[in-house]
């Protein structure tokens, strides 16, 4: 079946450090891949997506590229603000029903 | 442009009391909806999804239920709470282009039971 295995957090940085966020897949197919992003005490809501291998997708700074060879779509930033401090979850979807599946999340906190 | 609701949005309750979490859809019709629920370290598992009135599908054996009495009202109950389902309980719908895997969720309803 379809699986996400994220990283562990939280991960802690200093403002305008450097962030990554591993995402790792299994799945059956061309799964399309999604990172969403919670703030404290809010729903979901999409940050980026990508829908085959090699695309980027990019948003608010954020980027990450759909590795097919690795089944990998880590997500990015140069440069993080404290602003930036949620929880990240990395999704794929996939098959007929499209239903998507969850990574545990990864708990972000940007110090100023 | 279509949005969705859920609440209440923060909810404390007594073990072996009932729940009933609404979940609403406007400016679209007949959209797949969905029940998850986000317990602390524990990711987003997902409970119940629905393709349309009535049609309800459950994804994990749970004390909770789900129903779908009109195409844009989705309802999350349960008939006595355990004290396992304090939660982050999340409503999301498909989007107007269904099927593409994108969700867009609901504000959330925090339970705590006691």
């Amino acid at each position: 079946g379809n699986s996400v295995t994220q990283m562990e957090g939280p991960v802690t940085l200093s403002e305008e450090a450097f962030l990554t966020i591993n995402c790792t897949y299994t799945a059956t197919g061309y799964p399309s891949l999604f990172w969403y992003v919670q703030y404290p005490g809010e729903g979901l809501q999409l940050l980026l997506k990508a829908t085959k291998a090699d695309d980027k997708g990019s948003n608010k700074g954020f980027e990450a590229t759909y590795r097919k060879e690795t089944t990998s779509f880590h997500l990015e930033k140069g440069s993080v603000q404290v602003s930036d401090s949620a929880v990240y979850f990395c999704a794929l979807a996939s098959g007929g029903s499209y239903i998507p599946t969850f990574g545990r999340g990864t708990s972000l906190i940007v110090h100023p | 442009s279509q949005t969705i609701h859920q609440w209440p949005a923060t909810l404390v309750q007594p073990v072996g009391s009932p729940l009933s979490l609404e979940c609403t859809v406007e400016g679209t019709s007949n959209p797949n909806l969905y029940w998850y629920r986000q317990a602390a370290g524990r990711g987003l598992q997902l409970l119940f999804y629905s393709v349309g009135i009535g049609q309800i599908s459950s994804e994990v054996p749970q004390n909770l239920s789900a129903s779908r009495p009109q195409d844009r009202q989705f309802i999350l109950s349960s008939k006595k709470l355990l004290l396992s389902d304090s939660g982050f309980y999340l409503c999301a719908w498909d989007g107007e282009i269904a099927n593409t895997g994108e969700l867009f969720f609901g504000e959330g309803s925090r339970l705590t039971v006691l």
